[in-house]
């Protein structure tokens, strides 16, 4: 079964508002999850680290005054998109490493939300 | 440069023949994972194999295996016996560094289409 969680799966918003997602492990903690963004037909492209109890980890060209993450606990991760932008329209993913798999830290995905910004 | 390069946008495979989806990687880590993912189309990603920079045998499991050819950088995924459920994007991912640095570094995917 799955094991990690995302919510929600789909939404539409008006432009100028803001989103929030959220990611949980749900039967193993993550100190560390993984923020990705996949346009249409493309493939993903990491957008931050989130670390629980410290700041998230941003890759180049992310704005993380426009893209918050807070990693809540060990099994809440959340981004919230602000003031959004139809050009923020994309399918938000995240994945946590979990021990125990065929890695050391394999990773495991959530379902993804799908984000219409109109 | 690239670091995953995955070079079939798109293959039409018979159901119940076997595929080969390519793969190359460029690192000058000597540590590093390879993971292939699964993404059909309501969005998940789903995790299929993985195999270690260290592994000495190829990584199998069930119909999927893993042709690591650590000289030519290359790790392919070879589904046997394809299923019509087997249509979906395949992701070649990979991890540089050892443990406790995770960040994947994805391909460009690899849409498989099943023809009955």
């Amino acid at each position: 079964g799955a094991v990690v969680s995302q919510h929600p799966s789909r939404v539409i918003c008006k432009s100028g508002t803001s989103v929030k997602i959220e990611c949980r492990s749900l039967d193993f903690q993550a100190t560390t999850m993984f923020w990705y963004r996949q346009f249409p037909k493309q493939s993903l492209m990491l957008m931050a680290t989130s670390n629980e109890g410290s700041k998230a980890t941003y890759e180049q060209g992310v704005e993380k005054d426009k893209f918050l993450i807070n990693h809540a606990s060990l099994t809440l991760s959340t981004l919230t998109v602000t003031s959004a932008h139809p050009e923020d329209s994309s399918f938000y993913i995240c994945s946590a490493p979990r021990a125990g798999g065929p890695s050391t830290d394999t990773q495991y995905f959530g379902p993804g939300t799908r984000l219409t910004v109109l | 440069a690239q670091k995953i390069t995955q070079t079939q946008p798109g293959m039409f495979v018979q159901e119940k023949e076997a595929v080969t989806l390519d793969c190359t990687y460029d690192t000058s880590d000597p540590s590093y994972g390879l993971f292939w993912y699964k993404q059909p189309s309501s969005g998940e990603m789903i995790f299929l194999i993985y195999q270690g920079s260290y592994d000495q045998q190829n990584a199998t499991e069930g119909r999927y295996s893993l042709n690591f050819q650590k000289a030519r950088k290359s790790a392919n995924l070879v589904i046997s016996a394809s299923q019509l459920g087997d249509s979906a994007m395949y992701f070649c991912a990979m991890r540089e560094g050892t443990f406790g640095n995770e960040k994947l570094t994805f391909g460009t995917g690899t849409r498989l289409t099943i023809i009955p």
